[in-house]
């Protein structure tokens, strides 16, 4: 039973341009979301958070939004640079459980 | 820097010869977790430390069991690895239980190969 899902295995955009991975989930109670970021060779990293209280949160050049009702968030990256590819691991929480989605590969080309 | 330490990186055991995967952590974090994720699959738990408090996921094989000896260090033994068990295995901590602004520091990873 998968609760989050990333439908996009991947995604590929120009450097300089905004990049946006999605990622949907089916449980309601779901009160806290991450995105993880992972290089090859190296485990996952924290890259941003938001909470179910909250429908945006931006750090930088990373944005998050959340749309409870549609059960959606998005990770948007502006401007989007090659160091920036790697796979984008969505993840949602709630209480002592956390789900990953599949992850989505992201390649910024120059 | 502080950080989640998995050994080995890459591990090749035989059709059902026990293997044992470790990990540590210098974070000093409560809980410690390990993930199996096969290729282009999400992350899957398998089971979490929260101290010395040992909780297994509900559809963890019986196949695989978990040993913390100390705060540090955590171990996956998979008794009798079957071919599905070919995986990336990851080891992850947090300072508290998984949960609202908690977030996972994640190992590298131990890619494992049954032959």
């Amino acid at each position: 039973d998968q609760q989050v899902k990333q439908n996009s295995p991947s995604l590929s955009v120009q450097e300089g341009r905004i990049s946006i991975l999605n990622c949907d989930y089916t449980n309601s109670m779901f009160d806290y979301f991450l995105w993880y970021k992972k290089y090859p060779a190296e485990g996952p990293t924290f890259l941003i958070s938001i909470s179910s209280i909250k429908d945006k949160n931006e750090d930088g050049r990373f944005t998050v939004f959340l749309n409870k009702s549609a059960k959606h968030l998005s990770l948007h990256i502006v401007p989007s640079q090659p160091g920036d590819s790697a796979v984008y691991f969505c993840a949602a929480s709630e209480d002592n459980d956390m789900r990953f989605g599949a992850g989505t590969r992201l390649t910024v080309k120059p | 820097d502080a950080m989640v330490i998995q050994n080995p990186r890459y591990q090749v055991t035989q059709f059902g010869k026990p293997v044992t995967l470790s990990c540590s952590q210098t974070l000093n974090h409560n809980v410690m977790y390990w993930y199996q994720q096969k290729s282009s699959q999400a992350p899957k738990l398998l089971f979490h430390y929260y101290d010395k408090d040992f909780n297994n996921e509900a559809d963890t094989p019986d196949n695989f069991q978990s040993r913390r000896p100390n705060t540090s260090f955590c171990f996956l033994d998979i008794r009798s690895p079957g071919l599905g068990d070919a995986a990336m295995y990851l080891c992850a901590t947090s300072r508290e239980m998984r949960g609202t602004n908690e977030k996972l520091f994640f190992g590298s990873g131990t890619q494992l190969s049954v032959l």
